[in-house]
């Protein structure tokens, strides 16, 4: 059972929007900034989002997110094929001392 | 920019004990902290501690106190973590990650090493 409460599956067209929630508490996202990961299978984890809303240089713009008390928010647009993918949140939690993870959401891209 | 380059992949049998590397480039190596993840086949991220590199002291989530071990080499920006009394379900990938300067959720992250735990 993981801290961050993500949906296990979401999935999208090509060139559609979708977006991934990311539920915790006042002691995690309602204290900290939020990351989120990209992960392709047989991959490690890549830095898409950090500090609720910036962006890594590299990452495209098609990817944002965003943060509203304990929620935060994974958007992509303009969905590819290649961003069939499995996508994390993480942030640190005060009450726990510790980073906590989402469960992970598994894109698919129909 | 930032890489993390890990060792490479073990095999291991039940009891036994192994320590994997993680050296970092591209950044001041010990203003980072630097967090241990593994991630057991098909399943999801898990949190195992967590290492200040210029100081040396360590923070383990509950499940791994006692059992794991992160120290740090200064002269070759590189962090160890061992983890004794391997058991089967200790069978998964090993993530080291760059934290921030203080505690939040990890940055950048090396490329994993697949430790497997077998009789």
């Amino acid at each position: 059972q993981s801290v961050l409460t993500q949906p296990p599956s979401a999935s999208g067209t090509p060139g559609q929007r979708v977006t991934i929630s990311c539920s915790g508490s006042r002691s995690n996202i309602g204290s900290n900034t939020v990351n989120w990961y990209q992960q392709v299978p047989g991959t490690a984890p890549k830095l898409l989002i950090y500090s609720n809303n910036q962006r890594p240089s590299g990452v495209p713009d098609r990817f944002s997110g965003s943060k509203s008390a304990t929620s935060a928010s994974l958007a992509i647009s303009g969905l590819q094929s290649d961003d069939e993918a499995d996508y994390y949140c993480a942030t640190w939690d005060d009450s726990l001392n510790c980073p906590v993870f989402g469960g992970g959401t598994k894109l698919t891209v129909l | 920019q930032v890489r993390l380059v890990q060792s490479g992949a073990e095999v291991k049998k039940p009891g036994a004990s192994v320590k994997v590397s993680c050296k970092a480039s591209g950044y001041s190596f010990g203003t980072y902290y630097m967090h241990w993840v593994r991630q057991a086949p098909g399943q999801g991220l898990e949190w195992m501690g967590i290492i200040n590199p210029s100081e040396g002291n360590t923070n383990f989530a509950q499940k791994f106190q006692g059992r794991v071990t992160l120290t740090r080499d200064m002269s070759t920006s590189t962090v160890y973590m061992e983890l004794r009394s391997l058991r089967s379900a200790d069978t998964a990938v090993y993530y080291c990650a760059r934290g921030g300067a203080s505690y939040q959720a990890p940055f950048q992250w090396g490329q994993g090493t697949l430790v497997t735990v077998s009789s």
